[in-house]
């Protein structure tokens, strides 16, 4: 079982629309939960952090934690075509320095 | 304020030889990890400087080595490449804390091994 999961996708959305992004990890000590947003070949940008369970909002972007169910997620309201990106799942575990990463899910909003 | 910033920004480089990653950390960050991202996947921890001391190890070869110098910066060498080190390395700074960090990246070098 990998310990970062995430949909590869490619998750098609129209333009205007919420694209909802899910992320699942095994590791019940992890702490911290990043989203991240990559543009083919770019380097990865942080978009979101969260560490607590609920809800996060910043502009457009929500994101969501769930340790109980060990799930993050993120929504991003009214898709623009400049959202098109893979979407890239961080979890940061107690007492470990590396970010475990999730392989991406790559996100095409139509217009 | 300038952000991460790493050079060169794409590299190629022949089966053998040995080649070196440079990267500045963004201004009041302490902390230096490194990063190897295949295409398609996720990124993969090499290793994490801190205070001048490789502070974690990813499940890399010894052929990869670092450093980190006092003003923060930091070096990646990879000794005898093999293809399949080609990549895009990828150079995160953030600040030393207890709980939580928040990685920011450099634009990454692409290296190729021909």
């Amino acid at each position: 079982q990998k310990e970062v999961e995430q949909n590869s996708g490619p998750l098609s959305v129209p333009e205007g629309a919420i694209a909802s992004l899910n992320c699942t990890y095994s590791d019940r000590g992890s702490q911290s939960f990043f989203w991240y947003r990559q543009y083919s070949g770019k380097s990865p940008e942080l978009i979101m952090s969260i560490y607590s369970n609920g809800d996060k909002e910043d502009g457009r972007f929500t994101a969501q934690l769930n340790k109980a169910s060990q799930y993050v997620s993120l929504l991003i309201r009214d898709s623009q075509p400049s959202d098109s990106a893979t979407y890239l799942c961080a979890v940061n575990v107690r007492s470990n320095y590396q970010l475990i990463w999730g392989a991406g899910t790559k996100l095409i909003i139509k217009p | 304020d300038a952000g991460v910033t790493q050079s060169p920004t794409h590299l190629i480089k022949t089966r053998g030889q040995q080649v070196t990653l440079r990267c500045s950390p963004k201004s009041g960050h302490d902390t230096v990890s490194w990063y190897q991202q295949a295409l398609g996947q996720g990124p993969q921890f090499i290793f994490q400087y801190y205070e001048e001391e490789e502070r974690q190890r990813g499940n890399f070869p010894d052929r990869f080595s670092g450093h980190q110098f006092p003003n923060y910066s930091s070096e990646l060498n990879v000794n005898a490449l093999l293809l399949g080190d080609s990549a895009l390395y990828l150079c995160a700074s953030s600040i030393d804390r207890v709980l939580g960090f928040e990685a920011f990246f450099g634009q990454g070098t692409r290296l190729t091994v021909v």
